[in-house]
């Protein structure tokens, strides 16, 4: 069976500081992968997905970026972070042919001081 | 484009009460429709799915959702609530062909009171 795994579930981190997020995905192949970010009370913004390695699509501008470095993982990244980049950070997997049904990992709770 | 409004952003219901969670969307084209379920501090669970065919859908833990073209909704139900049921619950839209991405409504905090 498939699973996605997330680290660091929590995160701590200074305004300024670099941030690295991973996500990766056992039990399947060749994924779509997806990282959204839900603020309180704003429901879940899609912010990066990847089709493939090296293959990265951006929804929204901002200091954030996204890697996938090998094809079940996906990583998160900031060289500098903002107080506006506190969230729940969540990274999601769907198969080629379903692209439609998504699988969420437990999250990321990130908090900007 | 598109979106998805959730109309109530709390819904506190007594246990074994019925309870129905609003959704609407707004697509000028044929779109998939989702409601995923969020526990405390987890990520989501795909509660159930309308892709086409019949326009009821259900889910194993006794949600149903139907689609209503004219209404563009989709609204989450259940005969009788139970305490495990509070959680956050999620109305998402995906179009055709669009690569799998979601746009997610605010969702709505469904709290169950014994």
């Amino acid at each position: 069976s498939q699973t996605i795994h997330q680290w660091p579930a929590t995160l701590v981190q200074p305004v300024g500081s670099p941030l690295s997020l991973e996500c990766t995905v056992e039990g399947t192949s060749n994924p779509n992968l997806y990282w959204y970010r839900q603020a309180a009370g704003r429901g879940l913004q899609l912010l990066f997905y990847s089709v493939g390695i090296g293959q990265i699509s951006s929804e929204v501008p901002q200091n954030l970026s996204a890697s996938r470095p090998q094809d079940r993982q996906f990583i998160l990244s900031s060289k500098k972070l903002l107080l506006s980049d506190s969230g729940f950070y969540l990274c999601a997997w769907s198969g080629r042919g379903r692209t439609y049904e998504q699988y969420f990992g437990p999250g990321t709770r990130l908090t900007v001081t | 484009a598109q979106s998805v409004t959730q109309l109530d952003s709390q819904v506190p219901v007594f246990e074994e009460a019925p309870v129905e969670l609003r959704c609407n969307y707004s697509s000028s084209v044929s779109v998939y429709l989702f409601w995923y379920v969020q526990y405390p501090n987890q990520g989501l669970q795909l509660l159930l799915k309308y892709l086409s065919g019949s326009t009821l859908v259900e889910s194993i833990n006794g949600f149903e959702a139907e689609f209503n073209k004219s209404q563009t909704s989709f609204h989450l139900r259940k005969p009788s609530v139970h305490i495990s049921d509070t959680a956050e619950y999620f109305c998402a839209v995906s179009r055709y062909n669009q690569g799998g991405k979601l746009i997610f409504g605010q969702g709505t905090e469904l709290s169950v009171k014994p």
